[in-house]
């Protein structure tokens, strides 16, 4: 089946130690996703690829990186992680920028301490 | 400045017990409404998309329909198995996606 798989599942790092969270899609959509959803929040988009193109939302902090080497993966890099970094990483993908509907992977938990 | 309000914030229900959901919405140029199923831990799962007022949608116990200021997410004679949180979405003239805090529903046998 195609899908969104996110590695690792659960990540525990320390505060400031940089770490890197993994996406890889086998749908071939043209537009991949970062959001971080904090406990009982909403999912917050940090910033999205299409193609190559690296598009940040404007609040998003500094200490959050994006690569996207390939069309099938994406990362996510924490440069020196705080407390308040600790979430629900979620990426997702879309066909095209219209967007239409976003497939989600699982998620990765992220817990800082 | 766009705004996605959803109510309850969490709603308990026997099975069999029918209700609704609400998504409002105050959003410049909606390019559509997104319904999405949460379970605890995982990622949202796609459930609708609406594009204009009158627009409805079902799947299974659950219909979603969209006028110019709402969304209702409806759920009939709902099973323990619906429990997860509704995230209601909105996708704006900048092409991403806005969401709500959810809808935590518990359907209790």
């Amino acid at each position: 089946d195609a899908m969104v798989i996110q590695n690792p599942r659960y990540q525990v790092t320390q505060f400031g130690k940089p770490v890197t969270l993994s996406c890889s899609q086998t749908l071939n959509h043209n537009v991949m996703y970062w959001y971080q959803q904090k406990s009982s929040q909403a999912p917050k988009l940090l910033f999205h690829y299409y193609d190559k193109d690296f598009n940040n939302e404007a609040d998003t902090p500094d200490n959050f990186q994006s690569r996207r080497p390939n069309t099938s993966f994406c990362f996510l890099d924490i440069r020196s992680p705080g407390l308040g970094d600790a979430a629900m990483y979620l990426c997702a993908t879309s066909r095209d920028i219209r967007g239409n509907e976003q497939f989600f992977g699982p998620g990765t938990r992220l817990t800082v301490l | 400045e766009d705004q996605v309000t959803q109510s309850p914030e969490a709603l308990r229900l026997q099975e069999g017990e029918s209700s609704s959901l609400n998504c409002s919405y105050t959003v410049s140029g909606l390019r559509g409404l997104f319904w999405y199923r949460q379970d605890p831990g995982k990622g949202p799962e796609f459930l609708f998309t609406l594009y204009s007022a009158g627009e409805e949608k079902e799947k299974e116990r659950l219909k979603a329909t969209l006028t110019k200021k709402e969304s209702f997410l409806h759920i009939t004679a709902p099973k323990p198995e619906d429990s997860a949180t509704y995230l209601c979405a909105v996708k704006t003239g900048a092409n991403n996606l806005f969401f709500g805090t959810g809808t935590r529903l518990t359907v209790i046998p």
